[in-house]
């Protein structure tokens, strides 16, 4: 199995921060890689996918970026509804496996 | 709107059985894959297993834990999918999620439609 490794797993930050959080892979998978944002008690959010690539309706402060076995989620200003968790998933080999997440608070 | 809905969770002692199922709505459900990841409590996601979409073999993939316990299906005329849990043990505890696998050529699916998931708790 793949294994996905996410840092930090918390993050501390101010609104209008920029933040990146890093996915590292046990072994690559070429750049399917999709990045999720998780509220409390609620469903996941789709992002990004395939590694780059910005899902329809999510704003353009969120960006992905990398390939092999290491990508970044970047929040390039972070606003009072991004506090949330965020997971990476690797989706280019069988099982599917996620990250452990990163929890981003308010500083 | 794209909606998936889940239902059937609940309380049921280790070793039984159930049925969970997934509702869409808003999209032509024949053409996707349908999906199944969870989530312990307090703990991150786990993908559970998917059925692809009849365009492309109605084939399953599983995560090893649920493998030969848990079996993934669709029935396309009703619009209907379901994760078919047996032998369950306490650990298959948490909320269940459906969603729908999107995919760019490549055949390789990421999620982009969540449910609001359906609580499962398996204990004596």
């Amino acid at each position: 199995d793949i294994q996905m490794t996410q840092s930090p797993s918390t993050l501390s930050a101010s609104v209008g921060d920029r933040v990146t959080i890093t996915c590292r892979a046990s072994q690559s998978f070429s750049s399917w890689l999709a990045w999720y944002q998780q509220k409390q008690g609620k469903a996941p959010k789709l992002l990004i996918y395939k590694a780059s690539n910005l899902e329809s309706g999510v704003p353009s402060r969120f960006s992905g970026g990398g390939s092999g076995t290491e990508f970044t989620l970047t929040i390039s200003s972070l606003q009072p509804d991004d506090f949330a968790t965020y997971y990476c998933q690797q989706y280019g080999a069988y099982p599917i496996t996620f990250g452990q997440g990163t929890r981003l608070e308010i500083k | 709107e794209v909606q998936l809905v889940e239902s059937g969770g609940g309380l049921v002692q280790p070793g039984r059985s159930l049925r969970l199922s997934c509702t869409p709505s808003g999209f032509p459900f024949g053409d996707y894959t349908v999906s199944w990841s969870r989530q312990a409590p307090g703990k991150g996601l786990e993908w559970v297993g998917f059925v692809r979409s009849k365009p492309s073999g109605a084939t399953t993939e599983y995560a090893a834990s649920v493998r030969g316990r848990f079996t993934i299906s669709r029935d396309d005329s009703n619009r209907i999918a379901y994760l078919q849990m047996n032998s369950l043990r306490t650990d298959d505890t948490g909320v269940y999620y459906c969603s729908r696998g999107n995919t760019v050529p490549g055949a390789k699916y990421y999620f982009d439609h969540w449910g609001q998931g359906t609580l499962v708790t398996v204990s004596s």
